[in-house]
Formats: C-alpha cells, sequence, structure tokens
C-alpha cells in the first residue's frame, strides 16, 4: 500500500530564507507525486506535480521539487520565504497518475516570520 | 478559484441526522472524488466517480453514499451522523486522463453537534 510520510508538522522560516519541507514516500510501482498548498479556509491548490519525466519539478510560486528515488524522498524547496507562504503543504502519492486516489500526508504547517 | 463549487460552505446539524453535500465539477472533468479533512484522520480519500459510475473506494463509511449524475454533479450522503463525523468534506474533479490533476472545491465544513 501507498503511504506518505511528511518530517515536521510545523515548519518555522523567517522571511527570506530558504524553505524545506520534506516528504518520503512508500509504493510498490513508480509512483506518481503532488505537493498541494492549502491557504486557511480554503482548498487544496496544486504547487507542483512529479510523473515521471524530469526529477527536478519547478511549481508555481517559485516552489520546486527533486524526485530521488534512492531515499524515497520528494523534499519541496523555495530559495526565498515570503510572508504569503504561509499556509499548510500537503504531500500526496498515487499509483497510477493524476487521475486516481491520491493518498495524502499528514501535513506541515508552515510559519513565515518577518 | 479552481472551477469546482461545493455547496452548502457549512453545515451544522446533529447527531443522528442526514446531510447532503453537493459538488459540481470543472466543466468537462469527467472524474469527482470526495475527500474527508479531519483532525485526527488527516487528508482521507472516500469515494470516486467517474460519468455517472463508482470508480475507486477508500476509506468510506457505511453510512455514507454517494452518486454522481448525469450532469455530473455528484453527491455526498452522511446518514446517521455521529460526532465524529465533524470534519471538512472536499470535492476534487478531473478529465479523468492519467497525467491530469485534481482540482479542489473550498470544501463543505461539517458540524455535528
Amino acid at each position: 500500500a501507498q503511504s506518505v510520510t511528511q518530517l515536521g508538522s510545523h515548519v518555522s522560516v523567517s522571511e527570506g530564507a530558504l524553505v524545506l519541507l520534506r516528504c518520503n514516500y512508500s509504493s510498490s510501482v513508480p509512483p506518481y507525486l503532488f505537493w498541494y498548498v492549502q491557504y486557511p479556509n480554503q482548498g487544496l491548490q496544486l504547487l507542483l506535480k512529479y510523473t515521471s519525466a524530469a526529477t527536478l519539478v519547478k511549481g508555481i510560486n517559485g516552489f520546486e521539487a527533486e524526485f530521488k528515488k534512492s531515499e524515497t524522498s520528494f523534499h519541496l524547496t523555495k530559495p526565498s520565504a515570503h510572508m504569503s507562504d504561509a499556509a499548510e503543504y500537503f504531500c500526496a502519492v498515487s499509483d497510477k497518475g493524476g487521475s486516481e486516489k491520491l493518498v495524502f500526508g499528514k501535513g506541515t504547517k508552515l510559519t513565515v516570520n518577518p | 478559484d479552481s472551477g469546482v463549487t461545493q455547496t452548502p460552505k457549512h453545515l451544522i446539524t446533529a447527531t443522528g441526522q442526514r446531510v447532503t453535500l453537493r459538488c459540481s465539477p470543472r466543466s468537462g472533468d469527467l472524474s469527482v472524488y470526495w475527500y474527508q479533512q479531519s483532525l485526527d484522520q488527516g487528508l482521507q480519500f472516500l469515494i470516486q466517480y467517474y460519468n455517472g459510475e463508482e470508480r475507486a473506494k477508500g476509506n468510506i463509511l457505511e453510512r455514507f453514499s454517494a452518486q454522481q449524475f448525469p450532469d455530473l454533479h455528484s453527491e455526498l450522503n452522511l446518514s446517521s451522523l455521529e460526532l465524529g463525523d465533524s470534519a471538512l468534506y472536499f470535492c476534487a474533479s478531473c478529465s479523468g486522463l492519467l497525467v491530469d490533476e485534481q482540482f479542489f472545491g473550498p470544501g463543505t465544513r461539517l458540524t455535528v453537534l
């Protein structure tokens, strides 16, 4: 069965600092991996997705993630945090593609300090 | 705006009652998914419909049921409600193509008192 582990339920960074949100997955087949962001009182918005093409995936709002098969990881990074990045971030895995059910991690709440 | 609409936005009801949550997918999307987000369980997949037929089932209780209508909107029915059913219920839609992504609605917050 697939699963996702997000290390750190809360991450706090200063504005302008590097953002690193960790995600490790478990899947018996080549996975499809996603990062979603949820702003307060809103639905989930896709940041980026890995679908077995390039291992370094660029998304919206300056975020990117690197798929590392040997480490079963798909960590999300952004070089310089902005106050507007404060939100909850979810990593998700699917075994067959974006149109199949998603298995989500528990989420990481990002706080950005001025 | 994802193009997925959900009604109502908030719902407060009592234990033992039955409610219906409604979802309208993005124009042209054939797949609809329901997810439940709660503090203790996180985000969990409940059920998927594709062009009117059930496609996949997740951790959906027997007290819960769903359907997708010919116009592709979907309804999630929750009955014999318990306090633990209080959660945010999201609907998502997708074209059905494997390389596509799911677009999420704003959610319905259900409070069971």
